[in-house]
């Protein structure tokens, strides 16, 4: 079955920078896509970009361009989702999930929560 | 970036109840629309993609429908497991945003 399982919860100070990862298995790793969402405490879903499977190409959202770095590692089939910069508003909960038929996100992991605080 | 409004954000039903929530694009985005399910403490669950289509697996009771900016997730008999936020999401172009979400919560 497929599975995405990701690293345990992260806390940092502002300024510093998260990497989180993100393992699939149950599928063939080369045929598909990973998002990236976050939701803070509270809120709604927030997507933030998607990363080809051999880590080539990315598309992120405008709000994280210079500050996040998607890559994959296919010897793994792990997928991380580097953040720099560190502010408290990006205390949050991160998810993978797998880009399926038309993009939609099919299956999820089950996050990882960041938190930014001094 | 295509904004996506979804309508109400929160919602008071009884089981039983038919349940219709709505999501309006600011723009045509076809029928390029997949609406989620999420529980609190939980990751984000697929219900339907490109507008109508059920994800394998997710009852017959939801419903979606719609195209180019308005678009439909219905539940015809709301279940108690049904209690949920649900959100909408556009996938016709990069970035692929999610609308503010739907609260449904028991009577």
């Amino acid at each position: 079955q497929v599975q995405l399982v990701q690293s345990g919860a992260e806390v940092r100070k502002p300024g510093a920078s998260v990497k989180v990862s993100c393992k699939a298995s149950g599928y063939t790793f080369s045929t598909y896509h990973i998002h990236w969402v976050r939701q803070a405490p509270g809120q709604g879903l927030e997507w933030m970009g998607i990363i080809n499977p051999s880590g080539d190409s990315t598309t992120y959202a405008q709000k994280f361009r210079g500050r996040v770095s998607m890559t994959t590692d296919t010897s793994t089939t792990t997928v991380y989702m580097e953040l720099s910069s560190l502010r408290s508003d990006d205390t949050a909960v991160y998810f993978c999930a797998r880009a399926g038929l038309y993009n939609v996100a099919d299956y999820w992991g089950q996050g990882t929560l960041v938190t930014a605080s001094t | 970036d295509i904004q996506l409004t979804q309508s109400p954000s929160f919602l008071s039903a009884s089981v039983g109840d038919r349940v219709e929530i709505t999501c309006r694009a600011s723009q045509d985005i076809s029928s390029s629309l997949a609406w989620y399910q999420q529980k609190p403490g939980k990751a984000p669950k697929l219900l339907i993609y490109a507008a109508s289509i059920l994800q394998s697996g997710v009852p017959s009771r939801f419903s979606g429908s719609g195209s180019r900016t308005d678009f439909t997730l219905t539940i015809s008999s709301l279940q108690p497991e049904d209690f949920a936020t649900y959100y909408c999401q556009h996938l016709n172009s990069f970035p692929l945003t999610f609308g503010g979400g739907t609260k449904v919560e028991i009577k």
